[in-house]
């Protein structure tokens, strides 16, 4: 079955970086669009990032323009969310999601948590 | 860009009832959205895209409708493990817009 195992997530300062990874098995990884989600604390979700399968295009929200970079790893199954210049705006649980052919997010992560403090 | 609004934010019903959740685009997104349900402390689950096709192993009390810009999420004889909060999502290939969500409640 699908598995999508987040990590990298913790307590960060204002203004550091952060790499999230996320590993999937059970799947051709190679062959689907893979996102983040996020959901900060008692709200609701906010679509972040996708990347093609073959990493040939990357979409992003305009709130994170510019900060965070999505890529893959096809060789190694491993998706990665790299966050600089870190806001508290970005306290979050950050879920790493597989795209199902048809456009849906049809497979989720359990989550990691970004926690923006000084 | 596309924005997507969720009404009712909040609904209490009891167990049995015939509960539907609305979802309004600010303009035309053809058939292109899905519906999510997510319990506390857990991630979202895909529950119905393109607007009316049942994801596998989701019961058929569940059923999506609409075209344009407005869609309506149905749930004809909510069941106990129903109480939760439900997202509709537009898509279309660069952009993924969530809806603010609906929490269905106890009454």
């Amino acid at each position: 079955q699908v598995q999508l195992v987040e990590s990298g997530g913790g307590v960060v300062q204002p203004g550091r970086s952060l790499r999230l990874s996320c590993a999937a098995s059970g799947f051709t990884f190679s062959s689907y669009g893979m996102h983040w989600v996020r959901q900060a604390p008692g709200k609701g979700l906010e679509w972040v990032a996708v990347i093609w399968y073959d990493g040939t295009n990357k979409y992003y929200i305009d709130s994170v323009k510019g900060r965070f970079t999505i890529s893959r790893d096809n060789s190694k199954n491993t998706l990665f969310l790299q966050i600089n210049s870190l806001r508290g705006e970005d306290t979050a649980v950050y879920y790493c999601v597989k795209q199902a052919a048809a456009g849906p997010l049809d497979n989720w992560g359990q989550g990691t948590l970004v926690t923006v403090s000084s | 860009d596309i924005q997507m609004t969720q009404s009712p934010s909040t609904l209490s019903a009891s167990v049995g009832d015939r509960v539907t959740i609305t979802c309004r685009a600010s303009q035309s997104i053809s058939s292109w959205l899905a519906w999510y349900q997510q319990k506390p402390g857990k991630a979202p689950k895909l529950l119905i895209y393109k607007a009316s096709t049942l994801e596998s192993g989701v019961p058929s009390r569940f059923s999506g409708s609409g075209s344009g810009t407005e869609f309506t999420l149905t749930i004809s004889s909510l069941q106990p493990d129903d109480f939760a909060t439900y997202y509709c999502q537009h898509y279309n290939g660069y952009s993924w817009t969530f809806g603010q969500g609906t929490k269905v409640e106890i009454k």
